[in-house]
């Protein structure tokens, strides 16, 4: 079968760091995405892996192994905006797999 | 350049009746999907397209269905609304290849609809 997991819900601080992981098991793999979704609005691509490493984009990072299954979004100097809940997504057949995504709160 | 549009942006339905979705891009993707997102479940794939003329059943494809008449355009149809189909709906395109023709996934949503069948 098909199935990725994230935490549900996470709580960090404004100007810190925080980690996000996702692990899947997929039939097939072409790429790891990352999306952000704020309350009420579409969900937004973020970063995408396909390569083992890490890749950096501004205050967000996100890092993938492929022999694992398993990739973390990594996102510094939190802010306020950064409160959403982030998607978790593996390319497969044309299709995006998701998992049920990690809603993350942000306090002062 | 407006990306994906989807009208209408809400809509109450009473049970049994029908109604239809639009969404159109305008990116020139091939690929058009639908989407359903209810609270703690993720979004779950209803029908999607791989190019004008082609519809594909997703995960959850009952009580719905779809058309793809012109490349920019797919429509989600409602044939006799029920309760259990309250809930938001996207609409996403991608397009299947980058300049370098390296193959990309990268899919781009609407706004969305948010429907409510009482």
């Amino acid at each position: 079968g098909q199935n990725i997991d994230q935490p549900t819900e996470m709580t960090a601080t404004e100007g810190a760091i925080v980690q996000i992981n996702c692990t899947y098991q997929t039939s097939g793999f072409n790429g790891l995405f990352w999306y952000q979704q704020h309350a009420g609005e579409a969900p937004t691509f973020l970063s995408y892996n396909v390569l083992d490493g890490l890749e950096e984009k501004g205050r967000f990072s996100s890092f993938l192994s492929r022999s694992k299954g398993y990739s973390y979004l990594l996102l510094k100097e939190l802010q306020m905006k950064d409160s959403a809940s982030y998607l978790c997504a593996v390319g497969s057949n044309y299709q995006l797999i998701w998992g049920a995504g990690t809603k993350l709160i942000i306090k002062p | 350049n407006a990306g994906v549009t989807q009208t209408p942006k809400f809509r109450v339905l009473k049970t049994g009746q029908s109604m239809t979705l639009l969404c159109a891009q305008d990116m020139n993707h091939e690929y058009m999907y639908w989407y359903r997102q209810d609270p703690g479940m993720g979004l779950r794939l209803i029908h999607y397209s791989v190019g004008e003329g082609t519809t594909a059943k997703g995960e959850v494809p009952d009580g719905y269905n779809v058309s793809r008449l012109k490349k920019q355009n797919f429509l989600l149809g409602l044939e006799s609304a029920a309760p259990s189909q309250t809930s938001v709906y996207f609409c996403a395109s991608s397009y299947t290849m980058n300049r370098d023709r390296s193959r990309t996934d990268t899919q781009y949503f609407g706004p969305g609809t948010r429907l409510t069948v009482l």
